[in-house]
């Protein structure tokens, strides 16, 4: 199996600032790796699907790039809103498998 | 617009079969796939199976003895089922649908399953 590891495991941050979040896989998984945003409480959200595709309706400030086994998601300006926990995930290989999260605080 | 809701106890016996029911609504089941994912009070997601458009199905092998994935395609509805029941089966229990290109895209809410002894 693919193992997805994130960090930070926790990350807090003051709004208006530019934060990153990684995620490696013990493989290449050929950028096929999504992020997910959840909120407490709630269902996971698609923000970014195959490494750096915006899923529709989300804001322009999720961006995600990399390759390999190497991956980011990078918020352009912090919002009070993105309080969340933030999954990647991987489904270049079976079983499909998702990171443990990055827990995102506002300071 | 797209819907999963996942239908479900919220209290199971150890050693007993989990039913979870997933209805999905504005989209059919016949041209998008649906998936089981679960996680545990406090950790990380683990994809559980697969309910495939043409009606196949695929397990991740942590489960594949005691757990099944059916669907109803007339009530637009997919079943999972899984028995012996431990308690760290304990989670919350999410369908998800699946869209090849772009893994999963719309997820239900989830039902929280506790197992009891």
């Amino acid at each position: 199996d693919i193992q997805m590891t994130q960090s930070p495991s926790v990350l807090s941050a003051s709004v208006g600032d530019r934060v990153t979040l990684n995620c490696k896989a013990s493989q290449n998984i050929n950028k096929y790796l999504n992020w997910y945003q959840q909120k407490l409480g709630e269902a996971p959200k698609l923000l970014i699907y195959n490494t750096n595709n915006l899923q529709t309706g989300i804001p322009s400030r999720f961006s995600g790039s990399g390759s390999g086994t190497d991956y980011t998601l990078t918020i352009s300006s912090l919002q009070p809103e993105d309080v969340a926990t933030y999954f990647c995930f991987q489904h270049n290989s079976w079983p499909l498998t998702f990171g443990s999260g990055t827990k995102l605080e506002i300071k | 617009q797209v819907q999963l809701k996942e239908t479900g106890p919220d209290l199971v016996q150890l050693t007993q079969t989990l039913s979870i029911t997933c209805t999905v609504s504005g989209f059919s089941l016949t041209t998008y796939n649906v998936h089981w994912v679960r996680q545990p009070p406090g950790k990380g997601l683990e994809w559980m199976g697969a309910m495939w458009n043409g009606g196949g199905t695929d397990y991740n092998s942590a489960f594949k003895s005691r757990l099944s994935i059916s669907r109803d395609t007339s009530k637009s509805q997919v079943f999972l089922k899984m028995n012996s029941l431990q308690t760290d089966d304990t989670a919350k229990y999410f369908c998800a649908r699946h869209w090849g290109p772009r893994g999963f895209d719309y997820w239900g809410q989830g039902v929280m399953v506790t197992v009891s002894s």
